[in-house]
């Protein structure tokens, strides 16, 4: 079992629609969860970080944290062609050699106008 | 915005050539990481730096070394590539602390060996 799953996708949503991402995980003292966004080609970029159950907002994106289910999510709402990305779940345990995160494979996200 | 910055972004050699990749950062971030992602795949740990002097394996085998000889600076290096060496490699680095939760990544290295 991986230790960061996520569904690869395509995850295809119209344009104004809300895109539901979900990333489980495994190692139960994990403390620090992220959502990074990837372009085709590019770097990673953080998009949230969430650290405690509930939910968290910013702008169009909502993270949900569960942790008795091992679960975080993201929300896109009023989903936009440019939000067409490759969505990544990191999760980080504390103690962590480095401060190192653990990645998930991503979920490809397609908005269609 | 990270001011992380790595060189070559695109790189292709031949088999058998040594290579180093560049990786720079002017945050003072103590931590620093590379990681190794081919297209469309999953982001793998290869190296992390603690601090000046400080190197460590990650999560999975490289062939790579690393060097940390000053803050700002993490070079990663392959005495003899392989076509199998082939793949983006990523840079990224985090300061310590609760902000150093966040880890920022440069803009990556395209290598390709022929």
């Amino acid at each position: 079992q991986k230790e960061v799953e996520q569904n690869s996708g395509p995850l295809s949503v119209p344009e104004g629609a809300i895109a539901s991402l979900n990333c489980t995980y495994s190692d139960r003292v994990s403390q620090s969860f992220f959502w990074y966004r990837q372009y085709s080609g590019k770097s990673p970029e953080l998009i949230m970080s969430i650290y405690s159950n509930g939910d968290k907002e910013d702008g169009r994106f909502t993270a949900q944290l569960n942790k008795a289910s091992q679960y975080v999510s993201l929300l896109i709402r009023d989903s936009q062609p440019s939000d067409s990305a490759t969505y990544l779940c990191a999760v980080r345990v504390i103690p962590a050699a480095g401060n190192k995160l653990t990645f998930g494979g991503g979920t490809r996200v397609l908005v269609k106008p | 915005e990270a001011d992380i910055y790595q060189t070559p972004r695109y790189l292709v050699i031949g088999t058998g050539k040594k290579i180093t990749l560049e990786c720079s950062q002017t945050m003072g971030h103590d931590k620093m990481y590379w990681y190794q992602q081919d297209p469309g795949m999953e982001l793998h740990l290869i190296h992390y730096s603690y601090g000046v002097n400080s190197t460590e394996k990650g999560d999975l085998s490289s062939e790579s070394t690393v060097s940390r000889i000053r803050t700002e600076h993490f070079p990663l290096t392959l005495e003899s590539a392989r076509p199998s060496h082939t793949s983006q490699y990523l840079c990224a680095s985090s300061e310590t602390g609760n902000s150093g939760n966040t880890i920022y990544f440069g803009e990556g290295s395209w290598l390709t060996v022929v």
